[in-house]
């Protein structure tokens, strides 16, 4: 009974490369939400997506930033021209619902722009 | 102002002691509490939900003040293996925060031997 898998764990990029992180839900969960933790910050969230849809974007930086949750497949977080700023801790998390739905988080990956 | 706040501590406790965190929120119309525990470098994992009649689990108890919008964790007995970060959460209710989690910065704790 797999939990939620993020990879990769850690990922180093130069600053203009892009990133891809990616994310697959627990078994049976159809919600998904990035979140994105700083050093020494709280977790802010970034998107919620369902299958094929995009619910709530308004956490996530409008420029370099995208998100998908394709029919097949993991959710992609993808951030294009990486600046030492997008170092982080990325996690997603899954639930079967919305309201009242426990999220359960992923390992996370660590992102270190150089 | 922020959604959550906590105080980020560190508590620094021995074992046996009994500690307590406190957290406030700014939406009154939100529904649902939490608190994760994270440590160092791990994701955050579900400690327990808070319900507006109190709730316990083990040494573990949570208390939700609706009309206060607070809400505390107490620790009792503590162990070594409390050592960790503890976050309090709480859940969009209402139109585009629908199921968002808002976070605090989270409490430090450390239990020394």
């Amino acid at each position: 009974n797999a939990g939620v898998m993020q990879n990769p764990r850690h990922l180093v990029r130069r600053r203009g490369q892009e990133a891809r992180l990616r994310c697959s839900p627990m078994k049976g969960h159809s919600h998904v939400y990035w979140y994105r933790q700083l050093p020494e910050e709280g977790l802010k969230f970034m998107v919620y997506l369902q299958k094929e849809n995009i619910i709530d974007e308004s956490g996530m930086p409008k420029e370099r930033f995208s998100a998908e949750f394709p029919k097949e497949g993991p959710s992609i977080l993808r951030i294009q021209q990486v600046v030492r700023g997008d170092s982080a801790a990325y996690f997603c998390a899954s639930s079967a619902g919305v309201v009242q739905e426990t999220q359960y988080f992923g390992p996370g990956t660590r992102l270190l722009v150089l | 102002r922020k959604e959550v706040e906590q105080d980020p501590g560190p508590f620094n406790v021995p074992e046996g002691a009994t500690v307590a965190f406190n957290c406030t929120y700014s939406n009154s119309a939100s529904q649902s509490f939490f608190w994760y525990r994270q440590d160092c470098r791990k994701e955050p994992k579900l400690l327990m939900s808070v319900y507006s009649s109190g709730n316990e689990d083990g040494r573990f108890t949570a208390q939700l003040n609706r009309a206060s919008q607070y809400i505390s964790l107490l620790i009792r007995d503590s162990k070594l293996s409390d050592s960790a970060t503890y976050l309090c959460v709480v859940i969009g209710s209402r139109g585009s925060t629908l199921g968002r989690l808002y976070f605090g910065r989270g409490t430090q704790l450390t239990v020394w031997p």
